[in-house]
């Protein structure tokens, strides 16, 4: 089956500064790359949409400047966490379409467990 | 009031138990649905997609009644390896992106 990566696992780092976490889809091409936060004991909420090739949609309340999102190739989405506070530690989570399932399956990373000090 | 609402449980059953989760949804647009499940500190992984006439995989069975915007699932003989967290999932086929509910958790006791 598709198989999409995420790196890092995790990352703990110190406040104030940027984070990137990497987003590949290993075995099929992906236009449309999301990417959703998850806090503890809470659902997936969804961050943006990333297409490959064009600037990614954001969600209500997601600073756009903050979480920075690069889809430069149809297997790889990027998200830049900048300047990261603790209120920002979060487990994150990527996901891609496939072609299977008439092609509205979502495949999703393994997650980055981000911790801020 | 939650695009997506579910019982968050927990729901403590012996191995061999049946047990359902049922969910509700707000959104008319919402062309498809699924449930994931999610272990702990893990992504989420597409246990089966829900369709109106019900469907069946193995000792899960959903269905879904569009009428009301009621998705639920249904697991037989109850096994210890069923442990986890049950995501009720739908998705506006439009934007493709998936809306969660927060989750019903299930511990299966030997």
């Amino acid at each position: 089956g598709a198989v999409v990566s995420q790196h890092p696992s995790w990352v703990i780092c110190k406040s104030g500064t940027s984070v990137k976490i990497e987003c590949r889809s290993l075995d099929f091409q992906a236009t449309t790359m999301f990417w959703y936060r998850q806090f503890p004991k809470q659902s997936l909420m969804l961050m943006a949409t990333s297409n490959e090739g064009s600037k990614a949609t954001y969600e209500q309340g997601v600073e756009k400047d903050k979480f920075l999102i690069n889809h430069a190739s149809l297997t790889l989405s990027t998200l830049t966490v900048t300047s990261a506070h603790p209120e920002d530690s979060s487990f994150y989570i990527c996901s891609a379409i496939g072609t299977g399932g008439g092609g509205i399956t979502q495949y999703f990373g393994p997650g980055t467990r981000l911790t801020v000090l | 009031r939650k695009e997506v609402e579910q019982d968050p449980g927990p729901f403590n059953v012996p191995e061999g138990a049946t047990v359902a989760f049922n969910c509700t949804y707000s959104n008319s647009a919402s062309q498809s649905f699924f449930w994931y499940r999610q272990d702990c500190r893990k992504e989420p992984k597409l246990l089966m997609s829900v369709y109106s006439s019900g469907n069946e995989d193995g000792r899960f069975t959903a269905q879904l009644n569009r009428a009301s915007q009621y998705i639920s699932l249904l697991i037989r003989d109850s096994k210890l390896s069923d442990s986890a967290t049950y995501l009720c999932v739908v998705m506006d086929t439009g934007r493709r992106a998936l809306t969660f509910g927060s989750g019903t958790r299930l511990q299966v006791q030997p």
